[in-house]
């Protein structure tokens, strides 16, 4: 079945700059990559997601990026703001619909004032 | 608010009660899961159902019992759990075919187990 490694665990960066959380999978049959939000006493939300025939995605702050050769993904925040601190979950599917996620293990980040 | 509302948000109970997890969901979808979120490990899918029905059980221990009355309804019947089955208990719903795969979650509910 599909592994998905999730890196750092932890991150903690100064407001304004940026943020970088990184994924690897490891069944070649994965398209689908997901990453979810989720904010204390709050369940998970997603944020953005994209396709294995889309190399990057962007949504105003923040962007996807995936190597299909490598099996990474990595999401990236830029200008942080406070109300992004959050724990971010990345996940790996085949095929459409909902069914099937893999999910990491999850990344708290931290936005320093 | 996403639209997937979990009951109670908060439960302790002994080893040896019985107690019922309630989700409902009024986005129209035809799947409903459960997931189970310990620290430190990833989300874990428990059930799985289709239009009511169960398409999948994760090798869940039998003290877990679901039920799904209707596509908007959910419930996660629990009975004699151990310590380790605290955890937060997240639902979601959404659709198992078509162009999006999100899944929208309810905001949980927290067990302890005595």
């Amino acid at each position: 079945g599909e592994n998905v490694e999730q890196h750092p665990s932890t991150l903690s960066v100064q407001e304004g700059d940026s943020a970088v959380i990184k994924c690897t999978y490891s069944d070649s049959a994965s398209n689908y990559f997901p990453w979810y939000k989720q904010e204390l006493g709050k369940g998970p939300q997603l944020i953005i997601d994209i396709r294995s025939n889309v190399g990057e995605k962007k949504d105003q702050r923040i962007a996807v990026t995936l190597n299909k050769t490598a099996k990474h993904f990595s999401l990236h925040i830029t200008e942080t703001q406070p109300e992004d601190s959050a724990v971010y979950f990345c996940a790996a599917s085949e095929g459409g619909g909902a069914d099937g996620l893999t999910f990491g293990k999850g990344t708290h980040l931290i936005i320093q004032p | 608010e996403t639209g997937v509302t979990q009951t109670p948000r908060h439960l302790v109970m002994g080893m040896t009660n019985k107690k019922s997890l309630k989700c409902e969901q009024h986005l129209g979808h035809n799947a409903m899961y459960w997931y189970k979120q310990s620290a430190k490990k990833p989300l874990e899918l428990m059930f799985v159902y289709n239009f009511k029905e169960q398409t999948e059980n994760n090798s869940v221990p039998s003290r877990f019992s679901p039920e799904c009355p209707n596509s908007s309804h959910l419930f996660l019947h629990l009975h004699t759990l151990q310590p380790e089955d605290s955890a937060l208990y997240l639902c979601a719903s959404g659709t198992r075919t078509g162009v999006t795969g999100e899944l929208f979650f309810g905001e949980g509910s927290r067990l302890t187990v005595l």
